[in-house]
């Protein structure tokens, strides 16, 4: 049973890099059948994809946060990361990760989520 | 890219069956058959509950069924429950490799 978690500071300061990780436990993060994610959520909003990573080298971005953000893989740590630069206040969200089957569109499971505020 | 359109709200009676529609366009929800729903609860996490357009995953209570003509994809819940209160998103794939989701339903039980 696949399961993820995310760690990671709660405060970020305006202009300053978010940096999160997400933990998978029960499979493989060098896993060929799975694609792993962030998503996040602005307070009473909806989702919004940031980006999915595939086989520790293929990344896919949201065009809208393209130029701000990379996401990686920790094969050693079975664990992935999402680094968004110079945030501001619109940044403020509960962030997921998420995994995603390939071959398919759902996104199952994710993690319980981490709020992040960004604030001076 | 563009959110997918949702109706911000439906509502329905105990029993009674509701369905959220889901708009896009041919560069997604109509080009592709990976259209997912997904149900949020206040405070927790979404829970897939529809992928592919109609494959219910194992778990999920068949009084959740997902179907797609054109560019809608459609969410229907038959026999309504006071515990289906919640929000529910849509999303899909798109023909620039990414993935978009719908701005989200709030599914009241009156």
């Amino acid at each position: 049973q696949l399961q993820l978690q995310e760690s990671g500071p709660g405060l970020v300061k305006p202009s300053e890099t978010l940096s999160l990780t997400c933990t998978v436990s029960g499979g493989s993060i060098s896993s060929t059948s799975y694609y792993w994610g962030w998503i996040r959520q602005p307070p009473g909003k909806g989702l919004e994809w940031i980006g999915n990573i595939y086989y520790s080298e293929n990344t896919y971005y949201n065009p809208s946060l393209k130029s701000r953000v990379t996401i990686s893989v920790d094969t050693s740590k079975n664990q992935f990361s999402l680094k968004l630069s110079s945030v501001n206040a619109a940044d403020t969200a509960v962030y997921y990760c998420v995994s995603k089957f390939a071959g398919s569109g759902r996104f199952d499971p994710w993690g319980q989520g981490t709020l992040v505020t960004v604030s001076s | 890219q563009s959110a997918l359109t949702q109706p911000a709200s439906v509502s329905g009676s105990p029993g009674q069956s509701i369905t959220i529609s889901c708009t896009g366009t041919s560069s997604d929800v109509g080009g592709y058959n990976y259209v997912s729903w997904y149900q949020q609860h206040p405070g927790k996490a979404p829970k897939l509950m529809i992928y592919d357009v109609s494959i219910r995953p194992s778990g999920v209570s068949n009084r959740f069924s997902g179907s797609k003509s054109g560019n809608t994809a459609s969410l229907t819940i038959s026999g309504l429950q006071a515990e289906d209160e919640a929000d529910f998103y849509c999303s899909s794939y798109t023909s620039s490799s990414t993935w978009v989701f719908g701005g989200g339903t709030k599914v009241t039980v009156l």
